[in-house]
């Protein structure tokens, strides 16, 4: 089944880019991910999803300032113009054969 | 625009059942690409997926949660529903109910119910 591994914790200064990696493991690579972001003490919000080819599908309402891409096991987000509302908690999210996975998040702190 | 909507007990007592309705509105839940869901944050930790359900009554469950919980989906009433049995303090979490497309990518989420088990 896959697994997804993301860092723990993540930084960077107001109005600067930050890219956030989201790792699958053997046997899963090719898999589309799920990018969500959760501020704090609010539920999550789908961002958009990343296929293995680097193609985008947005959720509605996300500003061109969010994007992704991908290389080989890699799935990455990337956020330009950073802002303080970009603060909190990023998860990537997979499925495998009748399950959901999910990454065990990225804490993003907005200097 | 989709909404959903957790209701339920805010707190359960230790070796009872979890029930959780999830409302949608907005959208028929008898969509044919959809899938609806349930997910839960324990208290400073990370998301967890708990089930997903088909309209049509497929359901998918996460192995290590699947010999206490059942989905259930009430198309008449555009609802779905979880229970959860025997709970303990390590079920007390945020549960939310989201949407699922074709069972694969969570693209929509309910803003989420906090329940606490405890006696």
């Amino acid at each position: 089944q896959p697994v997804l591994t993301q860092s723990p914790s993540a930084s960077a200064s107001l109005g600067a880019s930050v890219k956030l990696s989201c790792t699958l493991n053997s046997g899963h690579i090719n898999n589309a991910v799920a990018w969500h972001h959760q501020q704090p003490q609010k539920g999550p919000r789908y961002l958009m999803k990343v296929n293995s080819d680097g193609s985008l599908t947005k959720g509605d309402g996300i500003p061109r300032r969010f994007s992704g891409s991908s290389s080989g096991a890699e799935r990455y987000l990337t956020i330009s113009s950073l802002q303080s509302d970009d603060e909190g908690d990023y998860y990537c999210q997979t499925w495998g054969t009748g399950i959901v996975v999910f990454g065990g998040g990225t804490k993003l702190t907005v200097l | 625009q989709l909404q959903l909507q957790e209701s339920g007990p805010g707190l359960v007592t230790p070796s009872e059942t979890l029930s959780l309705t999830c409302t949608v509105s907005g959208d028929s839940i008898s969509g044919t690409n959809f899938y609806w869901g349930w997910i839960r944050q324990s208290p400073g930790k990370g998301l967890e997926w708990i089930a997903n359900i088909y309209y049509g009554g497929t359901t998918y469950y996460n192995p290590s949660l699947k010999s206490r919980v059942t989905i259930s989906v009430d198309t008449s009433n555009n609802q779905f529903s979880l229970k959860m049995r025997s709970v303990t303090a390590a079920d007390t979490a945020v549960y939310y109910c989201a949407r699922l497309l074709w069972s694969n990518i969570v693209t929509d989420w309910g803003q989420g119910t906090l329940v606490a088990v405890s006696s």
